[in-house]
């Protein structure tokens, strides 16, 4: 079935950027209707969407960071990646990536083990 | 975006019914999935499309949604249904996630 992976630094200093990446295996992150999102998790707290993209680059993101988040896909390589700008400490956080199917409105049917990323100096 | 309200924790004795309940404007307008999330690992599906199960899932765990109010059943309660369970839904372009319910089974 199939499998999602999150991969990238654990630790990042405040200001600069977090960078993640999913890597999708047993499946084919091109065609059909899935949207591909992230999702955090601070220490002790609920989950938050980052956002989700189709394979083509068609994007959704949470309002409050939309400004600070870019996220690609790579289709050569069936990854996703997310980069968030300007990180602080409440960007700590574990960072889920994510399938969404049947359309960007659907629901989350697999998830990555997620990566926990901490920002400080 | 209208958030998602739910209690933080519901408690229920072994073999009981638990319910635990998803608020939001309108919400039995839109699809509400729901989430069990034990410690350490990662969130699974549990209900989507307010009432349906995924394979795997039990039958013990189903769901319903009409009005402004979404609910996650779980009958006949065992230790391994403790865990966090969260509610989700799509508004206004975006996905919001109700702030989560710790399930205890005492």
């Amino acid at each position: 079935q199939l499998q999602l992976q999150e991969s990238g630094p654990g630790l990042v200093r405040p200001s600069e950027t977090l960078s993640v990446i999913c890597t999708v295996s047993n499946g084919s992150i091109s065609g059909g209707s899935d949207y591909w999102a992230w999702i955090r998790q601070p220490p002790g707290k609920g989950l938050e969407w980052i956002g989700s993209s189709y394979y083509t680059g068609s994007s959704y993101w949470n309002p409050p960071l939309k400004s600070r988040v870019i996220m690609s896909v790579d289709t050569s390589n069936n990854q996703f990646s997310m980069r968030l700008t300007s990180v602080t400490a409440a960007d700590t956080a574990m960072y889920y990536c994510a399938r969404v199917v049947k359309g960007v409105t659907g629901h989350f049917d697999r998830w990555g083990p997620g990566i926990l990323v901490t920002v400080s100096s | 975006s209208h958030g998602l309200t739910q209690p933080p924790s519901v408690s229920v004795s072994p073999g009981q019914t638990a319910s635990i309940s998803c608020s939001g404007e309108r919400l039995g307008d839109r699809y509400v999935s729901w989430y069990q999330q034990r410690p350490g690992q990662s969130p699974v599906l549990v209900i989507y499309h307010d009432s349906r199960r995924p394979p795997g899932i039990p039958d013990r765990i189903s769901g319903s949604n009409s009005g402004n109010t979404a609910t996650l059943t779980v009958s006949g309660t065992q230790s391994m249904d403790e865990a966090d369970y969260y509610c989700q839904a799509w508004d206004s372009s975006t996905v919001v996630f109700g702030g989560g319910t710790k399930l205890t089974v005492l």
